[in-house]
């Protein structure tokens, strides 16, 4: 099993839906969650942290599963301008644990 | 802004020449990190580094050296740059709760080899 999982996608969804994408990582003792979000031929950016209760952050919403190992990431009310690859990192508290990226779920916004 | 900038932003080399990639912080963060990311592979971590002198390699190491002098700067070289180094290259730091903290990332240094 790969340390960290995504589905590459294509999503392609139309505006003003909702939509979601998991991430399903192996190490059971992973502590740090998080997502990103990267355009094309830009830099990742953070888009928000992954805690341990869920959080919300305008249309955005972030959830743990620790049980099942996997986070997820629903965007409501979908923007043309969410258009973009969305990263998640797992890792662990210590300085020398791994940073896991995930390759990336390409979601594409139709007008 | 987390004050990371990366020099060159691009740059086009021949097989054979040494290239240096700086990254350059202002906020005194102690972990650096040194990434590639080529289509079909994601991110790939080269190097990191957790203070002054203080590196270790990442996956990705072979072909590549880091030195950090000083808190502020992180300088990844190519000793003799092959077509397999073509690629982007991002730097980030750490920032946060220590070794748990979110990554910011440069705007990255797109790099080719000829």
């Amino acid at each position: 099993r790969k340390e960290v999982e995504q589905d590459p996608g294509p999503f392609n969804v139309p505006e003003g839906a909702t939509v979601a994408f998991n991430c399903t990582y192996s190490n059971s003792a992973s502590q740090s969650f998080f997502w990103y979000r990267q355009d094309c031929r830009k830099e990742p950016k953070l888009l928000m942290s992954v805690y341990s209760s869920g959080n919300e952050d305008g249309r955005f919403t972030a959830q743990l599963n620790r049980a099942s190992q996997y986070i997820s990431l629903l965007i409501r009310d979908s923007k043309l301008s969410d258009s973009a690859t969305y990263l998640c990192v797992v890792t662990g508290m210590n300085r020398d644990d791994k940073i896991i990226f995930g390759k990336g779920t390409r979601l594409h916004i139709l007008p | 802004d987390a004050g990371i900038t990366q020099s060159p932003r691009h740059k086009v080399t021949e097989t054979g020449t040494p290239v240096t990639l700086r990254c350059h912080q202002t906020e005194n963060h102690r972990y650096m990190y040194w990434y590639r990311q080529d289509p079909g592979h994601g991110l790939r971590l080269i190097h990191y580094s957790y203070g002054v002198k203080d590196t270790d390699k990442g996956e990705v190491s072979d072909g590549y050296s880091v030195s950090r002098s000083k808190t502020e700067d992180f300088l990844l070289t190519l000793e003799s740059a092959t077509s397999s180094q073509t690629s982007v290259y991002f730097c980030a730091i750490r920032i946060g709760a220590g070794a748990s903290g979110e990554l910011f990332f440069g705007e990255g240094s797109r790099l080719t080899v000829l």
